[in-house]
């Protein structure tokens, strides 16, 4: 079946600009989380949804950055005023049900985003 | 706060060699811990996922323990191959929904 895709693949904006990356989790997962992979590092926590429900987002790293998923499926993450130190692979996650730590989460491919 | 480590960092060995990769956590209070690969440009592929409860997890040549009360589990891969170079990465998943990942261990196998 499909597994998780996120768009665009890559992604270049001038300091300033706005984005929105897209994730699109596998079909019927409840869970879905996005992190954020900095160059050499392994991926950091950025925030979770459980279903529309945003039940944690301790790991934005500023006000600049919101994410949502309205009708429990497709989610995106927002960054405004994009700084260069916002340029990492944003890593998307879905897991089957929700409210249990006992789940593998599935990764989508990354979305690359380059600051210039 | 929950911290992984994983050493060595990178590893490079000839192919055929049995090897074993480290993955270290501060908190012992787990629910689970999952082994990934990450391939250059990639997202992550989950190898195994190995419950609090558990000791171990085999998959093919992959073979991955967990030490809950040390706070350690080691990944052993045997007669690598150079399709076995990539970024391995551990995560442990505490009582918060989400992982904590550590830095990963470059592995290059040379042919």
């Amino acid at each position: 079946g499909a597994g998780v895709s996120q768009s665009p693949r890559y992604k270049v904006a001038k300091r300033g600009q706005d984005v929105a990356l897209r994730c699109d989790p596998i079909s019927g997962h409840v869970s879905l989380f996005w992190y954020q992979q900095a160059l050499g590092q392994g991926p950091e926590f950025l925030t979770y949804f459980q279903n529309e429900a945003q039940l944690d987002k301790s790991g934005l790293p500023s006000d600049r950055f919101f994410a949502e998923r309205p009708e429990g499926s497709v989610s995106t993450l927002k960054i405004q005023r994009t700084q260069q130190e916002d340029s990492a692979v944003y890593l998307c996650a879905s897991s089957p049900t929700g409210g249990s730590s006992y789940n593998e989460q599935f990764f989508g491919p990354g979305t690359r985003l380059t600051v210039l | 706060k929950q911290e992984v480590t994983q050493i060595p960092a990178a590893l490079s060995v000839p192919e055929g060699e049995n090897l074993v990769l480290n993955c270290s956590f501060t908190d012992s209070a787990i629910y689970n811990l999952q082994w990934f690969r990450q391939d250059p440009g990639k997202g992550l592929t989950s190898l195994l996922l190995i419950q609090s409860s558990q000791r171990e997890q085999t998959s093919g040549r992959l073979n991955a323990s967990l030490d809950k009360s040390s706070g350690r589990s080691t990944l052993y891969i045997a007669a690598s191959q150079p399709g076995d170079s990539a970024t391995y990465l551990c995560a442990v998943r505490g009582y918060g929904q989400n992982f904590v990942f550590g830095p990963g261990t470059r592995l290059s196998v040379l042919p």
